[in-house]
């Protein structure tokens, strides 16, 4: 099957500090990515739709300011959560589907161990 | 988006048949069923899809019945290692459709 790769797995980063995290779709296109956070015992929660070549659009309440999300190519997505603070720890997690079908499933990364000290 | 409704945890033992029931009455004519299985610290994975009727794969089967506002994920002979979250989706499956999670059902298999 398709796959989407996340980078790095997991990040250690000091408060106040920027952190980028990078999602690849390694054997297919994808116009359209997801980006979404998942705190623990909790289910997965959308931040934001990333639109190759054009804005993100957030989910409401989600801060556009602070997670910055840039889609410059039909396989990269990167989600850079700036000014750090622990509160951003969390598992973030992005998905795409394949841009040349309708009717597929999506496809996830490994996801991103981010703490924020 | 159609709501779904799932049992928060399920209980079982290695080699039983694990069926968990999913609601989703307002389910529109264009939605597909997806079910998606989650190990901890990873992304979801992809389990098995359907419309209607029967689905069956390798690793599971689905139950859709006519008026399709259920479905029944059913997982033949668990092991230890199907401890995971399952969530059901329903939706259309346009490329650049929103997939919302809903709470998912954390399944617990035992020695």
């Amino acid at each position: 099957g398709a796959v989407v790769s996340q980078h790095p797995s997991w990040v250690i980063c000091k408060s106040g500090t920027s952190v980028k995290i990078e999602c690849r779709s390694l054997d297919f296109q994808a116009t359209t990515m997801f980006w979404y956070r998942q705190f623990p015992k909790q289910s997965l929660m959308l931040m934001a739709t990333s639109n190759e070549g054009s804005k993100a659009t957030y989910e409401q309440g989600v801060e556009k300011d602070k997670f910055l999300i840039n889609h410059a190519s039909l396989t990269l997505s990167t989600l850079t959560v700036t000014s750090a603070h622990p509160e951003d720890s969390s598992f973030y997690i992005c998905s795409a589907r394949d841009s040349r079908w309708s009717g597929t499933e999506a496809f996830f990364g490994q996801g991103t161990r981010l703490t924020v000290v | 988006l159609a709501k779904t409704t799932q049992p928060i945890s399920m209980d079982s033992y290695e080699g039983q048949e694990v069926n968990i029931t999913c609601s989703h009455n307002n389910i529109a004519t264009n939605d597909y069923i997806t079910w998606y299985q989650q190990f901890p610290s990873q992304g979801p994975r992809f389990i098995i899809q359907g419309y209607k009727t029967k689905v069956t794969n390798e690793v599971a089967s689905l139950f859709i019945p006519a008026d399709r506002k259920s479905s029944t994920l059913s997982l033949p002979r668990v092991s230890l290692s199907d401890t995971a979250v399952y969530y059901c989706l329903v939706g259309a499956l346009n490329r650049d459709d929103k997939i919302i999670f809903g709470k998912g059902t954390r399944l617990h298999i035992l020695p």
